[in-house]
């Protein structure tokens, strides 16, 4: 069954440090997402990108944080300068269409950032 | 607006009994209702799911109803057993993108 993957599974991070989360969505999904979940909360939709574009970004989704589709495969999270609220569960997630046409959405295992 | 309400908080069930639980949403324009279930430290994984266009689906013991009216959902667990314990999270899509505004979890816990 095809699988949305994220790297690293774990990153640790100075304070004020830049990161960058990666994902490789399913390969034939239009849509990809950022959602983050911190410990023992419920899961925050950040951004959703669609034909190279932001298409839609929550008020979490500040000036620090920027989304990237560098090549016909990956697509990644930055969070320019890193505070301790960042730490989280962060998950990529892709589905096959947009509105109506939710097909196979999944979500990928996941990245804990851990900010000190 | 683009509340997700979800109850009980949690909810504990006798191995074998049934378990429900029910989310309300305010979009009128969601039509896309996902479950995830989540276990401690995983991703959330999607159990079943509903469109706007059916009223109840069901797979094995897991079954999920919606009623578009009063706009809620429900997930229903029949037979329950202890490796179904676990946070249940409701969602329903949100905008043009599908994007899911998610409930606050349910920990349901089954008792052997």
């Amino acid at each position: 069954e095809p699988e949305v993957t994220q790297t690293p599974s774990h990153q640790v991070t100075q304070m004020g440090q830049e990161v960058i989360l990666r994902c490789v969505p399913i390969s034939n999904h239009l849509y990809f997402y950022w959602y983050r979940q911190i410990l023992g909360q419920k899961v925050e939709f950040l951004v959703s990108f669609y034909n190279n574009e932001i298409s839609e970004k929550s008020e979490i989704f500040d000036d620090q944080f920027s989304v990237e589709r560098p090549d016909g495969s990956n697509f990644t999270l930055k969070i320019r300068s890193t505070k301790l609220e960042d730490s989280a569960m962060y998950f990529c997630a892709s589905s096959e269409g947009g509105r109506g046409n939710a097909y196979g959405y999944t979500f990928g295992s996941g990245t804990r950032l851990t900010v000190v | 607006g683009e509340n997700v309400e979800q109850h009980p908080s949690t909810l504990s069930v006798q191995e074998g009994d049934s378990a429900v639980i029910k989310c309300t949403y305010s979009d009128s324009a969601s039509n896309y209702f996902p479950w995830y279930k989540q276990e401690l430290g995983k991703r959330p994984q999607l159990i079943i799911d509903i469109r706007s266009n059916v009223g109840e689906k069901k797979d094995q013991r897991i079954a999920v109803t919606l009623n578009k009216t009063a706009k809620h959902f429900s997930l229903h667990i029949t037979e329950t057993q202890p490796e179904d314990s676990a946070v249940y999270f409701c969602a329903a899509s949100i905008g043009g993108n599908n994007r899911l505004a998610f409930g606050k979890g349910n920990q349901v816990v089954v008792i052997p």
